[in-house]
């Protein structure tokens, strides 16, 4: 099955700054990548995805780059605010059987007013 | 749009008691809906997927007399932790995926239910 490995576990950064979070995937048929913010107490919120057949995708300050080679894919954050701060997860899934989402362990990340 | 809810929010019971957590997709219709249990400081993990009108699917280790998944329709799902025990105290969490009408790749989560079993 897939396995999605996640790093960093915690991430602090000043108000302002940039952050980027790493996540590889093990498996070759996986071709839809998304990304959740979740918020202490709260379920997943979706903040970007992308597909395999796009190398990169923007929305305001977030950013998602996909390099299918190498089986790994980045989040970006530009220009962070305090209520960025939460836990991130990537996760993968593929079009086939259960489409099911496998997740990565989570990214905390702090930013620093 | 793509609204999913969840009842109760939180519940406290009895151990040995049964618990029934309800998963809605507000505006639009799914066919496939996901379980997931997350214990604190932890990431997602998938208990059970939940196809409408079909018997649920389950990931291995999870029990499924133990954990009773209904999907009767295309807007509702629930699940029923029965003779609850302190281990099944966790958060658990629903997901929807659209059955048309927009990406069905992507999957919607509810805001979680906190059990937590005395």
């Amino acid at each position: 099955g897939e396995n999605v490995e996640q790093h960093p576990s915690t991430l602090s950064v000043q108000e302002g700054d940039s952050a980027v979070i790493k996540c590889t995937y093990s498996d070759s048929a996986s071709n839809y990548f998304p990304w959740y913010k979740q918020e202490l107490g709260k379920g997943p919120q979706l903040i970007i995805d992308i597909r395999s057949n796009v190398g990169e995708k923007k929305d305001q300050r977030i950013a998602v780059t996909l390099n299918k080679t190498a089986k790994h894919f980045s989040l970006h954050i530009t220009e962070t605010q305090p209520e960025d701060s939460a836990v991130y997860f990537c996760a993968a899934s593929s079009d086939t059987g259960r489409r099911a989402l496998t997740f990565g362990s989570g990214t905390r990340l702090q930013v620093q007013p | 749009g793509a609204v999913v809810s969840q009842h109760p929010s939180w519940v406290i019971c009895k151990s040995g008691t049964s618990v029934k957590i309800e998963c809605r997709s507000l505006d639009f219709q799914a066919t496939t809906m996901f379980w997931y249990r997350q214990f604190p400081k932890q990431s997602l993990m998938l208990m059970a997927t939940s196809n409408e009108g079909s018997k649920a699917t389950y990931e291995q280790g999870v029990e499924k007399d133990k954990f009773l998944i209904n999907h009767a329709s295309l807007t509702l799902s629930t699940l029923t932790v029965t003779s609850a025990h302190p281990e099944d105290s966790s958060f658990y969490i629903c997901s929807a995926r659209r059955a048309s009408g927009g990406s069905t790749d992507t999957q919607y989560f509810g805001p979680g239910t906190r059990l937590t079993v005395l």
